[in-house]
């Protein structure tokens, strides 16, 4: 069983970085799977960020692209989620989920999510 | 982007009910069109992948349709475990999207 566990501050300060990780356990990032994340506020829902394959290469939501970077560690078994000049719209609960084996959109295994608050 | 809209935004309802929820793409997702539930506090859960395929251990009696870009779930007799949302998406373009959401309430 796949399981999924975001970590990282709770609380960022505008115009800072936002900085999660997401450990895989029960499986590898170096399986045949993509690895996203998603946020979820109340303004805006749920809203995918963006993804990233064990090789390193990334998709990103173009509304996110400038500001995202997403990157894999494979030998600590993880992937990371950083987030420049965040504003108070970047506050959400943030997920972190796997793509299932033959849809990389299709998210069929999720961490239990980390809310973070931008404020100071 | 392909936006996603659902309706109703919530719905009341009893156990034992049968209850039906629709979802709209904005433009043609094929059959990339998947289902989730979400509880107060929890990650979505992935219910329906594909229009109409159940996950495994998913109960019987949800079932979901879909008619050209309107896609439908329906839950034949209402559960307890069952009131929650329910999250539409879809899985053909990239940025995947979401719908808005269905909350099922007693």
């Amino acid at each position: 069983q796949v399981q999924l566990q975001e970590s990282g501050p709770g609380l960022v300060e505008p115009s800072g970085t936002l900085s999660l990780t997401c450990a895989v356990s029960g499986g590898s990032v170096t399986s045949s799977n993509w690895w996203s994340w998603v946020r979820q506020s109340p303004g805006k829902g749920l809203e995918w960020i963006g993804e990233i394959y064990q090789t390193g290469d990334t998709n990103y939501n173009p509304s996110l692209k400038s500001r995202v970077i997403i990157s894999v560690d494979t030998s600590r078994n993880q992937f990371s989620l950083q987030v420049n000049s965040v504003t108070a719209a970047d506050t959400a609960v943030y997920f972190c989920a796997r793509g299932s084996d033959y849809d990389s959109f299709l998210f069929d295994y999720w961490g239990q999510g980390t809310l973070v608050t931008v404020s100071s | 982007d392909i936006q996603m809209t659902q309706s109703p935004s919530s719905l009341s309802a009893s156990v034992g009910d049968r209850v039906t929820f629709t979802c709209r793409a904005s433009q043609s997702v094929s059959t990339y069109l998947n289902w989730y539930q979400q509880k107060p506090g929890k990650a979505p859960k992935l219910l329906i992948s594909g229009t109409s395929t159940l996950q495994p251990g998913v109960p019987s009696r949800f079932s979901a349709s879909e008619s050209g870009t309107d896609f439908t779930l329906t839950i034949s007799s209402l559960q307890p475990d069952d009131f929650a949302t329910y999250y539409c998406q879809q899985s053909y373009s990239k940025p995947p999207t979401f719908g808005g959401g269905t909350k099922v309430e007693i």
